[in-house]
């Protein structure tokens, strides 16, 4: 099983960087993602680590330390629009569960005029 | 019609009728998945079809039905729900091997 661990809520201003942790417990490993949920809409992929190091993909960044079963989400440049629940995922190793993924409860961001 | 869509996308129900949530996907991927989401709560893994061919039933209740005639069609018959079944229904598609999951809009089912 998983155990996947968030912050309920982050606040910040625009134009500033905010890094969104999530920390996991597993029995098995197999990636870790980060997903957008704005309000009343469907989640949208962000990013995908599933070896150590940071991955980038213009103002998002996504860092995965395995050995510490902690991950991050760095948001740059912010704007208002960035507002919205960060998901973190964590799919399983498991045989005949490759591809089923445990969820967070989200982050909640607060983007600030 | 793009990507991942569902119907109805707001449905009210009382505990005694049978509705159905249908999901259809137009991205040609073989996978296809119910999630539920709560307030507050982790989006849960309810069902997992491959090729139309359900793996994964993560023990939820008989009152919710699956069902998957084709790798682009996925419904979810409901019965007899209780009001804590009331949430965001979601449904998802990928391609076998791929990283990325594809989600719909959701259904808001309310349950009276």
């Amino acid at each position: 099983g998983q155990n996947i661990d968030q912050p309920t809520e982050m606040t910040a201003t625009e134009g500033a960087i905010v890094q969104i942790n999530c920390t996991y417990q597993t029995s098995g490993f197999n990636g870790l993602f980060w997903y957008q949920q704005h309000a009343g809409e469907a989640p949208t992929f962000l990013s995908y680590n599933v070896l150590d190091g940071l991955e980038e993909k213009g103002r998002f960044s996504s860092f995965l330390s395995r050995s510490k079963g902690y991950s991050y989400l760095l948001l740059k440049e912010l704007q208002m629009k960035d507002s919205a629940s960060y998901l973190c995922a964590v799919r399983d190793q498991s045989v005949g569960s490759a591809r089923q993924l445990t969820f967070g409860s989200g982050t909640q961001l607060t983007v600030l005029p | 019609e793009t990507g991942v869509t569902q119907t109805p996308r707001h449905l009210v129900m009382g505990m005694t009728n049978k509705k159905s949530l249908k999901c259809e996907q137009h991205l040609g991927h073989n996978a296809m998945y119910w999630y539920k989401q709560s307030a507050k709560k982790p989006l849960e893994l309810m069902f997992v079809y491959n090729f139309k061919e359900q793996t994964e039933n993560n023990s939820v209740p008989s009152r919710f039905s699956p069902e998957c005639p084709n790798s682009s069609h996925l419904f979810l018959h409901l019965h007899t729900l209780q009001p804590e079944d009331s949430a965001l229904y979601l449904c998802a598609s990928s391609q076998e091997g791929g990283h990325e999951q594809f989600f719909g809009p959701g259904t808001r089912l309310t349950v009276l």
